[in-house]
Formats: structure tokens, sequence, C-alpha cells
């Protein structure tokens, strides 16, 4: 069946260090991949996606993301964290053959210590 | 300038209650979805229409039906509210493919 998963429910960056969230999936097909943000009390905005092409992709806010094939990861980094950063990140995954449906993940919550 | 938007962004009703939640875009987009997300942020795909005709139909409750009267507007209606649909319900819309999904900013439904 196909899945994603978000192995860390949440993560505690201090302002200034580097981030990293993972992101897995199981998927037959290849995969169209996406990274949204959801501020408290907000929608969720796209901060960045892979569709094809070069597997390192680039973001708004500074966000980047490493699709790896091989380890069906979509891992996202940013080098430096702020404190407007804090909020909940979705990992989301479609494909053709499923109409682009996507499945999500089941959110990481980044906490930022000052 | 608004993208897409929800009304009302809170809803509070008793049980039993009907109530509509309205969804429009004008982003030119031809498809729009109907998301709900539970207390643990869990996002669930509700409906999905595409050229105002339905195209995903999760398994929900016939208690919730959507409408739309046209491409900008989906709107979401339940009957009989029960104190589990308590949610935050996102519409969201996009155009093309593969699809970019861009969110309303919610509606927090509280059943008492």
């Amino acid at each position: 069946a196909q899945s994603v998963t978000q192995p860390d429910i949440h993560i505690t960056v201090s302002e200034g260090a580097s981030l990293e969230l993972r992101c897995n999936y199981s998927y037959g097909a290849t995969p169209y991949l996406f990274w949204y943000v959801q501020s408290p009390g907000q929608g969720l905005q796209l901060l960045l996606k892979y569709f094809s092409g070069d597997t390192l992709v680039q973001g708004i806010k500074g966000f980047e993301a490493e699709f790896k094939r091989s380890q069906s990861s979509f891992n996202l980094r940013k080098p430096s964290v702020h404190w407007s950063d804090a909020a909940e990140y979705f990992c989301a995954v479609g494909a053709q053959d499923s109409n682009y449906q996507l499945i999500w993940g089941a959110g990481t919550k980044l906490i930022i210590k000052p | 300038d608004t993208a897409v938007s929800q009304t009302p962004k809170y809803l509070v009703t008793q049980m039993g209650n009907d109530k509509s939640i309205k969804c429009e875009q004008n982003l030119g987009h031809d498809t729009m979805y109907w998301y709900k997300q539970d207390s643990k942020k869990f996002l669930k795909i509700m409906f999905s229409y595409n050229n105002k005709e339905l195209i995903i139909n999760e398994t929900v409750p016939n208690r919730f039906s959507p409408k739309s009267p046209d491409k900008a507007h989906l709107n979401l209606h339940i009957n009989s509210l029960e104190l589990g649909d308590s949610a935050v319900y996102f519409c969201a819309s996009s155009r093309g493919t593969p699809p970019e999904q861009y969110f309303g900013p919610g509606t927090r439904l509280t059943v008492t």
C-alpha cells in the first residue's frame, strides 16, 4: 500500500542551527513529492516540490529538499533556522496512476529554542 | 488578493444541525478539494472536483455533500452533525498536472 512516513513527531532545534526533517515513502510508481508548512492557525503553504530532473530542489524561505530514489526519501533541510520557522511540516506524495491524489505524512512539529 | 478563501473561519454548532462551509478560489484553477484535518493534524482527502465534476470521493459519510456551482467555488454541506465531525476543514485548488495544491485558511468546526 502507498504510504508516507515522517518518523519524527517533534523536533527541537536551536535558533541558527541546521535542520533536517525526514520523509520516507512507499510508492510503486514514479512519485511526485511535496513539502508543505502549516503555521499555527493557518492553512498549508507549499514550500517546494519535486517532479523530475535535478534531485536537489530549492524552495521558499531558504528550504531545500533532496530526492533519493534508492532510499525512497525526500528530506527537507535548512542551514539555519529562524524562530519564525516554528510550525508543522507535512510531506506529501502523489503519482499519475492514482490520479495525483496526495498521500500525506502525519507531520513533524518543529520547535525552535531561543 | 486572497487566493483560496473559506467562510466561516470558525463554526460552533450543536449535534444534529446542518451546516455549510463555503470555498472560493480566484486563481483560475480547475480542480478543487476538501480535506479534513483531525485533532492529531492528520490530513485526509474527502472530495475533489475538476471542472465541476466529482473525481475523488473518499469514504466519507453521505451526510457530507460537496456542491460546485462553478469552477471557482466548492461548498461543503454537512447534515446531522456529529461530535466526530469536529475538525479543521481545508479547501484547496490546483491546476495542471502534476497538481500543486493551494490551500485556504481552514474552517474550524466544533460540534457540541
